[in-house]
Order: C-alpha cells, then structure tokens, then sequence
C-alpha cells in the first residue's frame, strides 16, 4: 500500500503571495490532518477533513485554509505570505471512521518545507 | 486546556547504552490518549505506541518500552542498547478522547553515537 504523498516536497515563496500544498492519503483513508512544524511553536495542528468536510479546525487565522476532494486528496492554501509561515508543513491520513485517535491510527507524509522569503 | 512537555531538548548517547525519553502531560479530561512518534531526519512522523488513560500497563517491543504513570502524569520512552539508526527527534503526543487532533510536546533530539 503507498504511503501518504504530498507534494511538493520543497517551496520557496516571497512575502504576500499565496501557496497550495497538496497531500494524498493512504489508499482507503478518509481523514486528512494537518499540522504545521516550526522551530519556534513545535508541532501545531492546523485542520482535518473527512468526506470533504472541514471536521475540525485548530487556532490558526484565516489566511489558512483547506479543502477536500472526493477522492480524499487534501489541499491546504496559505493567503498573503509571512515571514513566519516558513515551516514543515505535514498531513496525515487516517480511517477517519472512529471517534477519536486511539481507534485508528494516523499515518503523516513526509511533509512540504516551505520557505517565505 | 493541554500541554505536553518534554523536557530534554537533546540527548546524546554511545551506541549501546540505554536511554530514557521523558514525557510529562496535563488535561482536565479524564479519558485521553498518549502517543509516541519519531521524526527522522526523513521528516513524516512514524506512529511508535499508543496508550489510552485507563490502561497503565507497561509495555516493551522489542528494544522499546514505555512507562504510564497517571500519578505523575508521565508516559516515558526508553531504548535498550541503542543503535545508531535510533538517532532522530521523538515526539510525545495527547489527545483527549472529544478531539481528533494531537497535540505535541516539543520534541527531544536523540543522537547516538558509534
């Protein structure tokens, strides 16, 4: 079975443009998470969807956003370029059928690292 | 609200030697659930052990083994006779039993050396 994708693996952007990253899950899987990475906040949960909706968002402003497709692949689009958006960005794809994460297991890509310059 | 913390930003080892990972956390929910993952320098997270708060018994994999103890609020990681391969950033993670979403702790740098 292949693994979680995203795409691209590296991005370099300047200061007000906007990015799309794309993750596609586990053949399977209907929840797709997000989480950002940086040096400074750790690892921050951004939002998860399943079956194409926004099941659960985490405190990030609204430059963030997502969506879903029908065949479960994720994207996630960043507004208006800072500074302190330069982070691994991760998503993870799980059942999305239990209640709660001890149920199934989420399985992260290898994440899109993306530059703000 | 929760919080993990982990304490040890970076620990360093000779190949061999045991090493503990400590893992302290808060929550007012009285069900929640403790995971382990390791980042290598790969990047994607590796799902290592997951625990729920009503189950504190120990359990060993392996070369891993993990200590849940609701008194202290601690879920510690230790590696038997490390290896060099082990060398990566652990993080520890909770989520409460109404989220679907984890929350880390900081992470701790472990490197071991030939």
């Amino acid at each position: 079975k292949a693994g979680v994708t995203q795409t691209p693996r590296y991005l370099i952007k300047t200061r007000g443009q906007q990015v799309t990253l794309s993750c596609s899950p586990i053949s399977g899987h209907r929840s797709v998470s997000w989480y950002q990475q940086t040096p400074g906040q750790g690892l921050q949960f951004l939002f998860e969807y399943f079956s194409e909706t926004q099941r659960n968002k985490g405190n990030f402003p609204g430059r963030f956003s997502g969506r879903q497709f029908s065949n479960s692949r994720s994207e996630m689009n960043v507004s208006t370029l800072e500074l302190g958006d330069s982070a691994l960005y991760l998503c993870a794809s799980s059942s999305g059928q239990g209640n709660n994460l001890f149920t199934e297991t989420q399985y992260f890509g290898p994440g899109t690292r993306l530059l703000v310059l | 609200a929760q919080k993990v913390t982990q304490a040890q930003t970076e620990i360093s080892v000779v190949e061999k030697e045991d090493v503990t990972l400590d893992c302290v956390y808060e929550t007012r929910d009285t069900t929640y659930y403790l995971f382990w993952y390791k980042q290598p320098p790969s990047g994607e997270l590796v799902f290592l052990i997951r625990r729920n708060s009503f189950d504190e018994q120990n359990e060993i994999s392996g070369r891993y083994s993990w200590n849940f103890q609701k008194s202290t609020s601690s879920f510690n990681f230790t590696i038997t006779a490390s290896q060099v391969v082990d060398s990566a950033v652990y993080f520890c993670a909770l989520s409460e039993s109404s989220a679907r979403q984890l929350t880390f702790g900081s992470g701790t740098q472990l490197t071991v050396l030939p």
